[in-house]
């Protein structure tokens, strides 16, 4: 089965500083990788998701951006954070149909 | 594109009663409706899922059900204990990349 990796499991970082959360996934190959985040209280919103190295998709605007340097490796960044920015991010591996979720990163930004 | 709605928000109910939670979702082309539970401070996990070609499934204490006509689904927990407290999640998808999902039910079962 396949097990997701996150970390940091927490981040509080100040406003304008950059991010970078790494996602890695084990037990399986060539996996369609998915970044999630959730805000206090609120639902899943897709953020981003990758078929393959290099190849992402982008479902919403915003100051984040995703890359896929390795076939397991799935990495979230921002150059400067926004307060909206905290929440709940997840990091996903599966495919549309089914997908597995790791621990997640609280991040805060202050 | 696919949009999903999730009722109650919240829901408290007393130890061995019954739970139901409801979604509906606005693309008929949606196949694939599975449920999470995320537990405090974790990860969403995969409880049950159903695919548009079945109207029922059900796992020990746990059933879902799918009106595609109506285009709602449903978590049926049965003789609930303190353990099934968590957030759920209902999700639909069509296509890759392309689950949706709905803004979750906190479920308190009370002993």
């Amino acid at each position: 089965s396949q097990t997701i990796h996150q970390w940091p499991a927490t981040l509080v970082q100040p406003v304008g500083s950059p991010l970078s959360l790494e996602c890695t996934v084990e037990g399986t190959s060539n996996p369609n990788l998915y970044w999630y985040r959730q805000a206090a209280g609120r639902g899943l919103q897709l953020l981003f998701y990758s078929v393959g190295i290099g190849q992402i998709s982008s479902e919403v605007p915003q100051n984040l951006s995703a890359s896929r340097p390795q076939d397991r490796q799935f990495i979230l960044s921002s150059k400067k954070l926004l307060l909206s920015d905290s929440g709940f991010y997840l990091c996903a591996s599966g495919t549309a149909d089914e997908q597995f979720f790791g621990p997640g990163t609280r991040l805060t930004v202050l | 594109g696919e949009n999903v709605e999730q009722h109650p928000s919240t829901l408290s109910v007393q130890e061995g009663d019954s739970a139901v939670i409801k979604c509906t979702y606005s693309d008929s082309a949606s196949n694939y409706f599975p449920w999470y539970k995320q537990e405090l401070g974790k990860g969403p996990q995969l409880i049950i899922d159903i695919r548009s070609n079945v109207g029922e499934k059900k796992d020990q204490r746990i059933a879902v059900t799918l009106n595609k006509t109506a285009k709602h689904f449903s978590l049926h927990i049965t003789e609930t204990q303190p353990e099934d407290s968590a957030v759920y999640f209902c999700a639909a998808s069509v296509q890759e990349g392309d689950m949706r999902f709905g803004a979750g039910t906190r479920l308190t079962v009370k002993p």
